[in-house]
């Protein structure tokens, strides 16, 4: 009973870089959901992906793309790594944008530096 | 614009002190308030949603409410497990997406 897994748990990057942050989730969810959380700014969306094959930007998209591979899985992918975008990254999951009552992976800690 | 506010931003109990949590939205339209906690280190766990003001849910010693304007989670007796931050956040109006709140940290002690 994984849920939503989220890899890898932790990454340094340099300044940049590019890497994807995998996710995926065992749930049967149509929607799925990539957020980012700093320290004083809460969760802010990134993009999701509503059901297999769209995908739309959310509240901070700008550096960052993803792909919605299949029902399953949801990738992040940051193509230059910024400093900007040290952060904890979760991934979520939810049965549709109509039940949002999301399930969030274990995050990942990455440090641009 | 769509906007979720927390009070307290910390909060520290003794064990058996009961208390409230406080969360006050700006959205036209509800469409869902969800709680959610988080363990340090942790990806948020979903523990309510609200639809309509006057709903109420129970999960152990935890009670949300909702009104028009906020919400409430009521923690009774607590216990040093329940530690944690408690998030907040409520459907846009677009519905695409959830705003959370920056979280109330809360601290139990025996």
């Amino acid at each position: 009973n994984a849920g939503v897994t989220q890899t890898p748990k932790f990454q340094v990057l340099k300044t940049g870089q590019s890497m994807t942050l995998q996710c995926a989730q065992d749930m049967n969810h149509n929607s799925m959901y990539w957020y980012r959380q700093d320290p004083g700014m809460g969760l802010r969306l990134i993009y999701y992906s509503a059901s297999e094959g769209t995908t739309d930007k959310g509240e901070v998209p700008n550096g960052y793309n993803v792909s919605r591979l299949n029902k399953r899985e949801f990738s992040l992918r940051l193509e230059s790594a910024a400093p900007s975008q040290t952060s904890v990254y979760f991934c979520a999951s939810s049965e549709s944008m109509v039940k949002p009552g999301a399930f969030f992976g274990q995050g990942t800690r990455l440090t641009v530096v | 614009e769509d906007q979720v506010t927390q009070s307290p931003e910390a909060l520290r109990l003794q064990e058996g002190e009961s208390s409230s949590l406080n969360c006050s939205y700006t959205v036209s339209g509800l469409r869902g308030l969800f709680w959610y906690r988080q363990d340090p280190g942790k990806g948020p766990e979903f523990l309510f949603t609200l639809y309509s003001a006057g709903e109420e849910k129970e999960k152990e010693r935890l009670k949300a409410t909702l009104t028009k304007k906020e919400s409430f989670l009521h923690i009774t007796a607590p216990k040093p497990e329940d530690s944690a931050t408690y998030l907040c956040a409520v459907l846009n109006q677009a519905g695409t997406a959830l705003i959370f709140g920056k979280g109330t940290t809360l601290s139990v002690s025996s």
